[in-house]
């Protein structure tokens, strides 16, 4: 079984601040995923990164897949109250038919 | 697109019920997923079907639980008999099953068994 443990859980921090969510295994995986929940729906595909070193960005996220392929991070620069909620990474493992499994997640709450 | 639909979206039940969740994935979608979320277990896979045809269910928690897809367009998740311990949220998600899994999802159905 692949685990993945996100750290931290809960991250709470002023608008404006930046801060960095952590994706951990000892497992490999063809491709790492990162998804935004919010109360109340269902997880939201943010990206998706499939080579060892790739770094991707999107506004103010900045995603990077550990050479390695068993690590990833989620940095967030000039947090914003609407960056408020779950933070799920997933891994993929090629030829699995297309399964994910999902870390534990970080609650991150950004006050005005 | 008005993606996945998933109902109800809340379902309150007493222990030893039957409770149906329902599941309409995006139309073109040729890979179906349920999930259940809990705040000690985080998000779980329970089964995934591609093209209709269940390919893994060895995360069904036991027999009281079951799923079934009759055609592309429609799923069900049965639990018979429910117990408190099911109580959770539950979301379905369908992906076009390209390598890189574009799953989208549903908005869940909160279970909270008495």
């Amino acid at each position: 079984t692949q685990l993945l443990e996100q750290s931290p859980q809960f991250l709470s921090i002023q608008e404006g601040e930046n801060l960095t969510v952590y994706c951990n295994s000892s497992s490999v995986f063809s491709s790492l995923q990162w998804y935004r929940q919010e109360p109340g729906e269902g997880p939201v595909l943010l990206v998706t990164v499939v080579t060892g070193g790739e770094v991707k960005k999107l506004k103010r996220l900045t995603f990077q897949f550990g050479d390695a392929r068993k690590d990833s991070s989620l940095h967030i620069t000039a947090a914003q109250p609407g960056d408020t909620g779950l933070y799920l990474c997933a891994g993929g493992i090629s030829g699995s038919a297309r399964q994910l499994t999902f870390g534990s997640g970080t609650q991150l709450t950004v006050l005005p | 697109d008005a993606g996945v639909i998933q109902s109800p979206r809340h379902e309150v039940t007493e222990m030893g019920q039957e409770v149906t969740l329902r599941c309409k994935p995006i139309s073109g979608h040729n890979s179906l997923f349920w999930y259940r979320q809990t705040m000690m277990r985080g998000l779980e896979l329970l089964i995934y079907f591609n093209n209709n045809v269940p390919i893994d269910d060895s995360g069904m928690p036991e027999d009281r639980f079951s799923a079934k897809m009759p055609n592309a367009s429609f799923s069900t998740l049965k639990i018979q008999p429910s117990e408190p311990r099911d109580s959770a949220v539950y979301f379905c998600a369908s992906s076009s099953g390209d390598l890189t899994g574009r799953a989208k999802f549903g908005a869940g159905t909160r279970l909270s068994v008495l």
